[in-house]
């Protein structure tokens, strides 16, 4: 079976800072990976993911992670946190065999400060 | 841009009633899928269907649930009897292909009281 975990349930950053989110997965073989982001009262939006090839992803807003598979890690970070930033983010894994369906993380919430 | 919607966006119930939880996926996606999340707890997968029937569900997903596609562009959740339990988040997705991104709409706050 799939697992994700996502290392801090928050983290806090200043405007400007380095943000770095977490998260590693336990698999037989190496899934496809994703990026989710959460803001208040919204739906999940995608980030960016991981199918093959490059294993630096860039997504959105400036986001981007790398898939370690070493590691079995697929971090997500942004070099300079902005306000808008602030939301929460869930890491999830989907198999490449059969079977769709994603796995989350438990989610990081990610405050901004000024 | 196309997207999922979600209808309602609040839900409050009475525990043992019925509710319909309805979605609109993206008009030229064939896979669908319903996640819940439970205030504080990680998003959980219920179901996913395909060509009118269900490919996969978890163990949550009992005999309570049901999920239809009674017409070419709605996408339904039932909960037969509500239990307090079942307050939650409850997202659909959809997906072009089972190996594609799925895209979520914004979710029904399901209250049971």
């Amino acid at each position: 079976a799939q697992s994700v975990t996502q290392l801090g349930s928050h983290v806090s950053v200043s405007e400007g800072a380095l943000v770095l989110l977490r998260c590693n997965y336990s698999s037989s073989v190496p899934p496809y990976l994703f990026w989710y982001v959460q803001y208040p009262n919204q739906g999940l939006q995608l980030l960016l993911k991981y199918t093959t090839g490059a294993t630096l992803v860039k997504g959105i807003n400036g986001f981007e992670a790398e898939f370690k598979k070493s590691e079995t890690s697929f971090h997500l970070t942004k070099p300079s946190a902005h306000m808008s930033d602030a939301a929460e983010y869930f890491c999830a894994v989907r198999g490449r065999a059969a079977g769709n369906k994603l796995t989350f993380g438990g989610g990081t919430r990610v405050l901004v400060k000024p | 841009e196309p997207e999922v919607t979600q209808t309602p966006s609040h839900q409050v119930t009475q525990m043992g009633q019925e509710v319909i939880l309805r979605c609109v996926p993206i008009s030229n996606h064939l896979y669908f899928y319903w996640y819940r999340q439970i205030l504080g707890q990680k998003v959980e997968f219920l179901v996913s269907f395909y060509n009118n029937e269900i490919s996969e569900k978890s163990e949550i997903f009992d005999d309570q649930f049901s999920v239809e596609r009674p017409d070419g562009s709605n996408f339904t959740l039932k909960i037969r009897s509500t239990k307090l339990e079942d307050s939650a988040m409850y997202f659909c997705a959809s997906a072009v292909e089972d190996t594609d991104t799925q895209y979520f709409g914004p979710g029904t706050r399901l209250t049971v009281l």
